[in-house]
């Protein structure tokens, strides 16, 4: 299996631009997350989605931020406008679940993104 | 809310030698998973171990092991024979009956040739 796989890697751009964030969870997986990480705050998550469906969006900063997962195989969280403020390295994460429970969460690499 | 503490922001241990780093957690469910993550330079953040809350046999993976006290919360990682791959950042995690993952602040490890 190729594991999570995000895009870009890196992203560099300037206040006030828009930023998209691409994710493909691992095949079979119903459950996605994205996490953010920066030094001051570590890990959050900023917000998951079952089946499709956003289920928690609590962890969004702001409504400059939103997710979509239009399908089982992809999503995009998408900054507009983007900050310096929201310069930190972005995490995907994939996994199994029940209702209750989830599996163990398999991460991509992370996109870190820059804003100047 | 979940709380996760890594109370030791950097470690260090010597090559082959064992290091252990401590996580505490605070969490009303009966029932979760405790998992802890390795993320080196490259930033992957790699699943090393992960202990069920109801099964009272601490998870071994190797070279790895975890020493979980569930009446105190506490879930410690222990790195026998280390070696220089180990070096990395140790994160501690917790899930909830929400499926969200509690991260504690993570311990940097260092290993000396």
């Amino acid at each position: 299996d190729a594991g999570v796989i995000q895009s870009p890697r890196h992203e560099v751009t300037e206040m006030g631009q828009e930023v998209t964030l691409r994710c493909k969870p691992i095949s079979g997986h119903d459950y996605l997350f994205w996490y953010r990480q920066t030094m001051m705050r570590g890990l959050e998550l900023l917000i998951y989605f079952n089946n499709n469906v956003p289920i928690d969006d609590s962890g969004m900063p702001e409504d400059r931020f939103s997710a979509k997962m239009p399908n089982a195989s992809f999503s995009t969280l998408k900054i507009q406008p983007s900050e310096p403020r929201d310069s930190a390295v972005y995490f995907c994460a994939s996994s199994f679940g029940t209702e209750d429970s989830t599996d163990t969460q398999y991460f991509g690499p992370g996109t870190r993104l820059t804003v100047l | 809310a979940q709380t996760v503490t890594q109370s030791q922001p950097e470690m260090s241990v010597q090559e082959a030698e064992t290091v252990t780093l401590s996580c505490t957690y605070d969490t009303s469910e009966s029932d979760y998973y405790l998992f802890w993550y390795k993320q080196p330079p490259s930033r992957q953040m790699i699943l090393v171990i992960r202990q069920e809350a109801y099964k009272q046999q601490n998870a071994t993976e190797n070279r790895f092991s975890v020493n979980f006290q569930k009446a105190a919360k506490s879930f410690s990682l222990k790195i026998s024979d280390s070696q220089l791959g180990d070096a990395a950042m140790y994160f501690c995690a917790s899930n909830n009956a929400g499926n969200m993952l509690t991260f504690g602040g993570g311990t940097r490890l260092m290993v000396k040739p």
